[in-house]
């Protein structure tokens, strides 16, 4: 069975600084993909970016990029210049490839921007 | 392009009686999930479909749960019958065939007394 692992319950920064959301999976698996996923106060459930296992080159969305490195299993979200709307729950997730699947979700992490 | 849209919104019930729960995929995916969220546990997978057939109910929590999916358009979740530790966020997704990217429904948030 896969795992993910969010280690950081909360996290807090100032406006326009730049986070870095940590995320480790556990997986015999070759072919998958990788999400982060962002829950803001009003529930909705947010495609942040999305990893195919097989690319080498890390994501990119606007100020989210993530850092996602095979071997050590690790996918870690990077936000730059934060805003106040990014205040949210972040979720890493994680899906078999070959077809769809269910999504196995870490705990995720509480990031609060401060103003 | 409407999203994915889940009915209710918000359920309060009592213990005991028969909750339902309705999901509209988005139209031409051809995969559909019931995932949970509470605080202990998270967010959990309960069951996905394919093409109106169930593939892996094995997150289902007991038979009190069932779900259906009559039509590529439609799927209902019913609890029956309720239980307070069913209290959740029971949310709808559904995606491609190919890509794995799951786009979710609002969620139903469902308080059982």
């Amino acid at each position: 069975a896969q795992t993910v692992t969010q280690s950081q319950p909360e996290m807090s920064v100032q406006e326009a600084e730049t986070v870095t959301l940590s995320c480790t999976y556990d997986t015999s698996e070759s072919n998958y993909y990788l999400f982060w996923y962002k829950q803001p106060p009003s529930r909705q459930m947010i495609l942040v970016i999305r990893q195919e296992a097989y690319k080498q080159q890390n994501a990119t969305e606007n100020r989210f990029s993530v850092n996602f490195q095979k071997a050590a299993k690790s996918f870690s979200l990077k936000i730059s210049d934060s805003q106040l709307g990014d205040t949210a729950m972040y979720f890493c997730a994680f899906t078999l490839g070959g077809g769809a699947d269910g999504l196995t979700f870490g705990k995720g992490t509480h990031l609060i921007i401060q103003p | 392009d409407a999203g994915v849209i889940q009915s209710p919104r918000h359920e309060v019930t009592e213990m005991g009686q028969e909750v339902t729960l309705r999901c509209k995929p988005i139209s031409g995916h051809d995969y559909l999930f019931w995932y949970r969220q509470t605080m202990m546990r998270g967010l959990e997978l309960l069951i996905y479909f394919n093409n109106n057939v169930p593939i892996d109910d094995s997150g289902m929590p007991e038979d009190r749960f069932s779900a259906k999916m009559p039509n590529a358009s439609f799927s209902t979740l019913k609890i029956q019958p309720s239980e307070p530790r069913d209290s959740a966020v029971y949310f709808c997704a559904s995606s491609l065939a190919q890509g794995g990217t799951q786009y979710f429904g609002p969620g139903t948030r469902l308080l059982v007394l």
